[in-house]
Formats: structure tokens, sequence, C-alpha cells
């Protein structure tokens, strides 16, 4: 089956250090790869998306690289802000045909927060 | 912007209650999708809908129903609520276009069952 497997959290960092939240996955088939974040009090929003190897995606200062060998889609920032603060959802999505319909597989959340 | 909005944002029912959250979606997307989020197990599909009166179920549709009768709209029910069905609850609406498949999600509703 498919599974996503993130860091474990809590992460704490001050204002300005570097970022790393480890994602790896599980797939019958080739995934798409996002990363979403949930800010307090919202839904999920998507942060970045890569949908093939090597492939790398990168929004608001944040990117990943779609690692095939490695079966890896690590988000990193080189310099976190407090507005950072959220919780982050790696997740995956089949693109083979048949019943997939779109679904997506999440990994379980990290909580990143960031002191000044 | 696509907007998914849902019926509330906090419901406090007791058990044994029928509990309906309803979803909609303004930007005439074919899929639609309820979750719900635990801490510690992130975010796990019950339903999903990939057209008007099309439903699978996902990963944990048990204890729970959906209705889509229009394509703007899919409702999620509790036919009798429990304690264990506390939780946050998430829809979501998705094009099904290869590399359009960002999922677009609503604010939540935060369910306490009694």
């Amino acid at each position: 089956g498919n599974s996503v497997t993130q860091m474990e959290g809590p992460v704490t960092l001050s204002e300005e250090a570097f970022l790393t939240i480890n994602c790896t996955y599980t797939a019958t088939g080739y995934p798409s790869l996002f990363w979403y974040v949930q800010y307090p009090g919202e839904g999920l929003q998507l942060l970045l998306k890569a949908t093939k190897a090597d492939d790398k995606g990168s929004n608001k200062g944040f990117e990943a690289t779609y690692r095939k060998e490695t079966t890896s889609f690590h988000l990193e920032k080189g310099s976190v802000q407090v507005s950072d603060s959220a919780v982050y959802f790696c997740a995956l999505r089949i693109n083979a045909g048949g019943t997939s319909y779109g679904k997506l597989t999440f990994g379980q959340g990290t909580i990143l927060t960031v002191h000044p | 912007d696509v907007k998914v909005t849902q019926s509330s944002r906090y419901l406090v029912k007791r058990t044994g209650e029928k509990v309906f959250l309803e979803c909609v979606q303004d930007m005439d997307h074919e899929n639609m999708f309820w979750y719900r989020q635990d801490p510690g197990l992130g975010l796990r599909l019950i339903y999903f809908s990939y057209d008007v009166k099309m439903k699978e179920k996902g990963d944990i549709p048990e204890g729970y129903s959906v209705s889509r009768e229009k394509k703007e709209r899919f409702s999620l029910i509790l036919e009798s609520a429990s304690t264990n069905q506390t939780s946050m609850y998430l829809c979501a609406s998705s094009l099904e276009w290869v590399g359009q498949e960002t999922q677009y999600f609503g604010p939540g509703t935060r369910l306490l069952v009694l």
C-alpha cells in the first residue's frame, strides 16, 4: 500500500534558523508529492509540489526535491520566521489510472514553532 | 480563488444523535473529499466522490455515510454519533486533470461528541 512517514515533532526553532522536515514514502506506482501547511485555526493549503523524480518544488522560501532513489521529499527553508509556525503535512498522490480519483495519502504532520 | 466552505466551525452533539456536516465548493470541481484529522495520525480519508451521486469509501468509512446530490455540495453524515468520532473534520475538492490535482481545503469543523 501507499504510506507517508514524517519526522517526529514538534520542532522548535529560533527565528532565522535552518529548517528541515524529513518525509519518506512508500508507493505503488509513480506518485506526485506535496507539502501542505496548516496555520493555526485554518484548513490546509498547498505549500509546494513535485510531480516527477528530480523535480524541485518551491514556494515562500521553502523547497523540497523529489528523490526517487531514496523515496524522500524533505522540506527545507534557509531562514525561518515566526510566521512559519504551523503544522506541515507531507502527502502523495498516485498518478496512474484506475480508481485513485485524486486520493491523497498524508503523513502524520509535524508541528513547527518558531520563536523570536 | 477557489473557495471551500463548511457549514460550521464548531459543533457539540450528544451520543446517538444524527449529525450532518456540509461542504460547498464554488469552482466546479469534480472531486470532493472528507477527512478527519487527529493528533499524531494526520489526515485520514473517510469518503470521497468523483461525480454527482457517486461515492467511494476511503480508509475509515465505518460509522459515516455521505451524500452528493449536487456537484458543489458534499455532505458527511454520522448516523449515530459516538464519542470516538470527536475530531476535526476537513472537506476538500479538486479537479481531475493531470497536473491539476491540488486539493483545496475548507477551514474545518471541530466536532465534540459528549
